[in-house]
């Protein structure tokens, strides 16, 4: 089967860094996707990788492994809008179609 | 600068009515368009893609349908609705490294 981990929640105080982990599992890899989904909002693209290493967007920095079928997603310098779920996304074909983890929900505290 | 228009934003439809969900793109041409949809509180499940006029593959069996009767149009359709049908509809369109998202329309099934 094909899945795509990442925990369900994550609390963090404003200011800090918080580190979204996503592990995959899937028959084929063409590149993996990190979105923002505010409540009741459709989601907003962040980052995508489809090498190894690092990929750095202002306060959004996103990494990954195929080797260890495994990225992440840090945010620095939390601020109160950052309160969202994030979900990363998997594409194993050249159609872009994306498979979603369930997302991960972010909260920022004071 | 490539958009993607959907609509409406929410939908309250009763049990047996037909549905029918627009979406269309601006900005660029024959692009790979998707349907997605979020059941409460769960992750993005990809329902139909097209990549091309009259062309669509179906994901999961349902009970919608998808057209696509001009390139940047894409069309989410059902005859008679089910209770299971409530859920968040995204439409989506891809190039390359980057896929984007409409607004969604929020299905309510009564």
């Amino acid at each position: 089967g094909q899945n795509i981990d990442q925990p369900t929640e994550m609390t963090a105080t404003e200011g800090a860094i918080v580190q979204i982990n996503c592990t995959y599992q899937t028959s084929g890899f063409n590149g993996l996707f990190w979105y923002q989904q505010h409540a009741g909002e459709a989601p907003t693209f962040l980052s995508y990788n489809v090498l190894d290493g690092l990929e750095e967007k202002g306060r959004f920095s996103s990494f990954l492994s195929r080797s260890k079928g495994y990225s992440y997603l840090l945010l620095k310098e939390l601020q109160m809008k950052d309160s969202a779920s994030y979900l990363c996304a998997v594409t194993t074909d050249s159609w872009g179609k994306l498979q979603f983890g369930a997302g991960t929900q972010v909260v920022v505290t004071p | 600068s490539q958009t993607i228009h959907q609509w409406p934003a929410t939908l309250v439809q009763p049990v047996g009515s037909p549905l029918s969900l627009e979406c269309t793109v601006e900005g660029t041409s024959n692009p790979n368009l998707y349907w997605y949809r979020q059941a409460a509180g769960r992750g993005l499940q990809l329902l139909f893609y097209s990549v091309g006029i009259g062309q669509i593959s179906s994901e999961v069996p349902q009970n919608l349908s998808a057209s696509r009767p001009q390139d940047r149009q894409f069309i989410l359709s059902s005859k008679k609705l089910l209770l299971s049908d409530s859920g968040f509809y995204l439409c989506a369109w891809s190039v390359a490294t980057e896929a984007f998202f409409g607004q969604g329309t929020r299905l309510t099934v009564v």
